[in-house]
């Protein structure tokens, strides 16, 4: 079954950068797109970006250009989210979906477990 | 705040129907891109519930359905029970393609 597995939980310092997986699993990797979307504790969903994991593409929130990059490794069916100068405010849980396209835009399904991005001193 | 709005909560009690409305603009919802939504229980990830406005996936009950006009979208749940008792959140995209959330909305049966 399509399948997409997150790395562990980070704890990072303030200014640091972390960087996370979402390795994929039971489909062509390279046919679909991986968007991330974070949340923060009992806030709402917050769409960061996707990856055309085919060509390499990338799209970025506005709020978050400059600070995230989005890549993958087609080798490893794994897309990756790094972000940088991290505040406390980015202390959430990070997910990573997979793309399903459509004429009129796409939804996200299925949806990584999540990891915990702990931003602390 | 959020590109699309949604009410922050619902209620009903169980067997009642309810429905989530999610308020858009002519550059997602109004331009003609479909409506999706989404059911978080504590603690997980969400799960898509509809997508493409009125579809249910595989394994989705039929006592969940949606709807789109306009601007705007809506999401029923009929014959509400305890375990539909979760945040909801509607997606759109929109002319800049970028993905657009709804502020997400509680469920308390």
């Amino acid at each position: 079954q399509v399948q997409l597995v997150q790395s562990g939980a980070e704890v990072k310092k303030p200014g640091a950068s972390v960087k996370l997986s979402c390795k994929a699993s039971g489909y062509t990797f390279t046919t679909y797109t991986i968007h991330w979307v974070r949340q923060a504790p009992g806030q709402r969903l917050e769409w960061m970006g996707w990856i055309n994991s085919g060509n390499g593409n990338t799209k970025y929130s506005q709020k978050f250009q400059g600070r995230v990059t989005i890549t993958r490794d087609t080798s490893a069916n794994t897309a990756y989210m790094e972000l940088s100068s991290l505040k406390s405010e980015d202390t959430a849980v990070y997910y990573c979906a997979r793309d399903s396209p459509t004429i009129w835009g796409s939804w996200l399904d299925p949806w990584g477990q999540g990891t915990l991005v702990t931003v602390s001193s | 705040q959020s590109v699309l709005t949604q009410p922050p909560s619902v209620s009903g009690a169980p067997g009642q129907r309810v429905t989530i409305s999610c308020t858009g603009s002519s550059s997602n919802i109004g331009a003609g891109y479909d409506v999706h939504w989404y059911q978080q229980l504590p603690g997980t990830a969400p799960k898509l519930l509809i997508h493409g406005n009125n579809n249910r996936p595989s394994g989705v009950p039929d006592r969940f359905s949606g709807s789109k006009s306009g601007t705007s979208a809506s999401l029923a749940i009929s014959g509400l029970q305890a375990e539909d008792e979760a945040d909801y959140y509607c997606q759109s995209y929109d002319s800049s393609l970028s993905v657009v959330f709804g502020g997400g909305t509680k469920l308390t049966v």
